[in-house]
């Protein structure tokens, strides 16, 4: 159980146009689904936290406008990189919490597979 | 602001012996909890162990263990009999008390672990 997926696995897209990646937890709801960006050889770092139903939660330095959260469904988030430049190109991970775990493990993360963008 | 250092950025180890991954971290809570990740070539995060701060007793899974030492804020993991599957990256990894959207995971930069047959 706790499995999710991202899709696209990888996306390649030409400058100056969007993409959208979706997160989704297969067998469980998620209350709170987390974006992460992990540059080549470098560790993750959160972007953003999105709770279904709310505005997403920006770390400091993300800009809101360029990368667009939705988090619509307790099953589903999705991240929309608009006006795409080389430089957002990385590998993008969400990560799910369970909705009915939440409360006794509240620690409790499930990664999916991540997403490799490359802006040509 | 919490902050989560790995102060070797590679590591080797022969087959069947033991590494010890070194971690240390700020942060001026008194609760939170620490884990150990390991993201092998697939780029798939896999959690390895996790540490609740109020336990003292240090956290166990199999051939895993870790150090635990609260006053100097450090966090160790060891890996017993290494087997040629533990190649990867491995992140340390510290999140809040609390879970929710605030429970988020902040990364230490990694350790890159090889593994010699």
């Amino acid at each position: 159980g706790a499995v999710v997926s991202q899709h696209p696995s990888w996306v390649i897209c030409k400058s100056g146009t969007s993409v959208k990646i979706e997160c989704r937890s297969l067998d469980f709801q998620a209350t709170t689904m987390f974006w992460y960006r992990q540059f080549p050889k470098q560790s993750l770092m959160l972007m953003a936290t999105s709770n279904e139903g709310s505005k997403a939660t920006y770390e400091q330095g993300v800009e809101k406008d360029k990368f667009l959260i939705n988090h619509a469904s307790l099953t589903l988030s999705t991240l929309t990189v608009t006006s795409a430049h080389p430089e957002d190109s990385s590998f993008y991970i969400c990560s799910a919490r369970d909705l009915k775990t939440s409360g006794s493990s509240p620690y409790e993360q499930y990664f999916g597979p991540g997403t490799r963008l490359t802006v040509t | 602001a919490q902050t989560v250092t790995q102060s070797q950025p590679e590591m080797s180890v022969q087959e069947a012996e033991t590494v010890t991954l070194s971690c240390t971290y700020d942060t001026s809570e008194s609760d939170y909890y620490l884990f150990w990740y390991k993201q092998p070539p697939s780029r798939q995060m896999i959690l390895v162990i996790r540490q609740e701060a109020y336990k003292q007793q240090n956290a166990t899974e199999n051939r895993f263990s870790v150090n635990f030492q609260k006053a100097a804020k450090s966090f160790s993991l060891k890996i017993s009999d290494s087997q040629l599957g533990d190649a990867a990256m491995y992140f340390c990894a510290y999140s809040p008390w609390g879970g929710g959207s605030q429970g988020n995971l902040i990364f230490g930069k990694g350790t890159k672990l090889s593994v010699k047959p």
